[in-house]
């Protein structure tokens, strides 16, 4: 399986500012995903990342509020833009179809609360 | 579109009896299953997976899922539950007729397993 590791895993931040999450994969893979997962909810898909185009976002997600990098295979950045207290949830990326493998891997998350 | 439906957001267990997290989903192809748990503070876990074949089929830490087309469920069982066991689980499923189609996960089960 692959190894996903995110940074920061938790932070704490001021209304009105950015995060931006960090997310590694030990592993070359196409599709990175990154899901929001708000207090006591289910994951919700925020954009599909593939290298080399435009991330793919879901219906009420924009790119404005939460822009994402896919500079190589390994590795994708979302950013958190503007933020809320709406905005805290945990984070989490994942790959897809490594090695053939049908499921998804996840990252350990990252808890975002907005004060 | 496809869904998934976890109808107990919460099941409780006595440690060393069974235990069921019931699952039901609606896809239009033929479905790829799966189950995820996720323990406090962590990312998610993938446990098992139905793809075709046996529709038994075994996961990780002893847990195991039937596969049931005719009642389109999915549920994750386990023999004798542990203390440990203690955690949310997701089903989530993917139409494989659509290689593009993308995980849709259930709204979780929170497993409590009391000594």
């Amino acid at each position: 399986s692959a190894v996903i590791s995110q940074k920061p895993s938790r932070d704490i931040c001021q209304r009105g500012t950015s995060l931006t999450i960090q997310c590694q994969v030990d592993s070359q893979v196409t599709m990175m995903f990154w899901y929001r997962q708000q207090p006591g909810q289910s994951l919700t898909l925020i954009a599909t990342a593939n290298q080399g185009s435009e991330a793919t976002y879901e219906s009420g997600f924009v790119i404005d509020k939460f822009p994402i990098s896919r500079p190589n295979l390994t590795f994708s950045t979302l950013t958190v833009s503007n933020m809320s207290p709406e905005d805290s949830s945990i984070y989490l990326c994942s790959v897809d179809r490594l090695a053939g493998a049908n499921e998804q891997f996840f990252g350990p998350g990252t808890r975002l609360t907005v004060l | 579109a496809q869904s998934v439906a976890q109808p107990e957001d919460q099941v409780n267990v006595a440690e060393g009896n069974p235990l069921t997290v019931k699952c039901t989903y609606s896809v239009s192809g033929n479905p790829y299953l799966f189950w995820y748990v996720q323990y406090p503070n962590r990312g998610l876990q993938f446990l098992l997976k139905y793809i075709t074949g046996d529709n038994l089929v075994k996961g990780s830490y002893g847990f195991e899922a039937e596969f049931n087309k005719s009642q389109t469920s999915f549920h994750l069982k386990k023999p004798s539950a542990l203390v440990s066991d203690s955690a949310l689980y997701f089903c989530a499923v993917r139409d494989h007729n659509n290689a593009g189609n993308m995980l849709t996960f259930g709204g979780g089960t929170r497993l409590m397993v009391k000594p």
